[in-house]
């Protein structure tokens, strides 16, 4: 079993609606949890991190982290064709330590 | 901003042949990290380096080996290569005791592809 279980998808919706994309972990020494937005063909580009529980807003991304569920989920608002891409969950420990990332959700935003 | 850069950006190789691939990261950045990503599948973590020393390493097979210069950029040396290895190859790098420390960039990757 995976450390980090994340929906591959396709997820596709229509421009504007709101967008939930979910990870879930079994290790409890993850203490970091970042979501990556990864164009076809381009290097992952961090969006968001979170340390430890809860929540963070950024703009029209909203994550949010539930470590007793070990559960992760990252919220687009006011989705735009734009963010069309796959969406990578990522967790570390504490310090600089190496990513285990999910298996990405691949999403598509129809005009 | 300056970013992480990766030579070369493709690269073709038969089997059993050897390949060496670089990576700068951001200026001032001590850390680099070293990721396999098969197609339709999760970037993997292969190895690290912290101030020129192996810092972590992860699921890179023993054909391969890795090291950081005193200019801090990094090359990932793969020999007898397989057509396993076909693969994106992605470079990110971070800096140490900042604020931001567990901030990895990453670089566009290299593509190599084994025939």
């Amino acid at each position: 079993q995976k450390e980090v279980e994340q929906d591959p998808g396709p997820l596709s919706v229509p421009e504007g609606a709101i967008v939930s994309l979910n990870c879930t972990y079994s290790n409890s020494a993850f203490q970091y949890f970042m979501w990556y937005r990864q164009y076809s063909r381009k290097g992952p580009e961090l969006l968001m991190y979170t340390y430890s529980s809860g929540n963070k807003e950024d703009g029209r991304f909203t994550a949010q982290v539930d470590k007793s569920s070990k559960y992760i989920s990252l919220f687009i608002r006011d989705s735009q064709p734009s963010d069309s891409a796959t969406y990578l969950c990522a967790m570390s420990g504490m310090g600089a330590q190496k990513l285990v990332f999910g298996q990405g959700t691949r999403l598509t935003i129809n005009p | 901003a300056a970013g992480v850069i990766q030579s070369p950006r493709h690269l073709i190789k038969e089997k059993r042949e050897t390949a060496t691939l670089k990576c700068y990261p951001i200026p001032r950045h001590d850390t680099v990290y070293w990721y396999q990503q098969g197609p339709g599948q999760d970037p993997q973590f292969l190895i690290s380096f912290y101030e020129k020393m192996q810092s972590d390493k992860g699921s890179i097979p023993d054909r391969f080996s890795a090291q950081q210069f005193s200019d801090y950029h990094s090359e990932l040396n793969m020999s007898s290569l397989e057509l396993g290895d076909s693969a994106l190859y992605f470079c990110a790098s971070s800096l140490l005791f900042s604020d931001n420390e567990v901030t990895q960039y990453f670089g566009p990757g290299t593509r190599l592809l084994v025939l």
